[in-house]
């Protein structure tokens, strides 16, 4: 089976923290996601990553960025957080179109 | 400018019933349709899905039906149980998927005893 873990089920953070989101897959896929899901919008994507060192923009990338130094780690980075970032955050890695979910990370800010 | 588009934000349906999950998408270039389903503080898991080259996909108690003419498909469930109670989502790619999915925003379904 297909694990994706992300590091943290809650956090709290402070408006204008730096946040640290982790995700890891273990299934060596190339192709890694960071999605959104707010209530009555769906999950929308902020980030994704075809391989190491490589990212590409989502539909809503403002406020973020991402990083991927090793295949089977991606990282989401909220540079200043704030509160409209608050949020379920999803990871996902991919093959052939289907996507792997992690657990998602409910994040709060104040 | 939404490409998916999940109508109904709930549904309710008596336990044993069928349910009906309605999805419509714009962008004729999509070529691979998936229904995930979520519960409450968990990750979508992945349920069933369709190529554009078939208009019919079973899988057990689901299957999902594709009319590519109307940009539209269905998730049908049947009997309902109350294990089924999550939100659907309604998701769909091109070529190949590897930028992601495109998803609706999601059904509610609620299997009543």
């Amino acid at each position: 089976d297909v694990k994706v873990t992300q590091s943290s089920r809650y956090l709290v953070k402070r408006t204008g923290e730096k946040v640290f989101l982790e995700c890891v897959q273990d299934m060596d896929h190339e192709n890694m996601f960071w999605y959104r899901q707010d209530p009555g919008l769906g999950l929308r994507l902020i980030y994704f990553s075809y391989d190491v060192k490589m990212k590409e923009k989502g539909d809503i990338p403002e406020g973020y960025s991402v990083s991927r130094e090793k295949k089977e780690r991606f990282s989401l980075i909220l540079e200043s957080a704030s509160t409209n970032q608050t949020s379920m955050y999803l990871c996902a890695s991919s093959v052939q179109a289907k996507l792997f979910f992690g657990s998602g990370t409910q994040l709060s800010v104040l | 400018d939404q490409q998916v588009k999940q109508n109904s934000p709930s549904l309710s349906v008596q336990e044993g019933r069928i349910s009906i999950l309605n999805c419509d998408y714009t962008n004729s270039m999509f070529d691979y349709f998936l229904w995930y389903k979520k519960y409450p503080a968990e990750g979508p898991t992945f349920l069933i899905s369709i190529s554009s080259i078939k208009d019919k996909n079973e899988d057990g108690r689901f299957t999902v039906f594709l009319n590519k003419s109307a940009k539209h498909l269905s998730l049908h469930i049947v009997p309902s149980q109350p294990g089924d109670s999550a939100v659907y989502f309604c998701a769909a790619s091109a070529g190949g998927g590897a930028d992601g999915l495109t998803f609706g925003k999601g059904t509610h379904l609620i299997i009543q005893p």
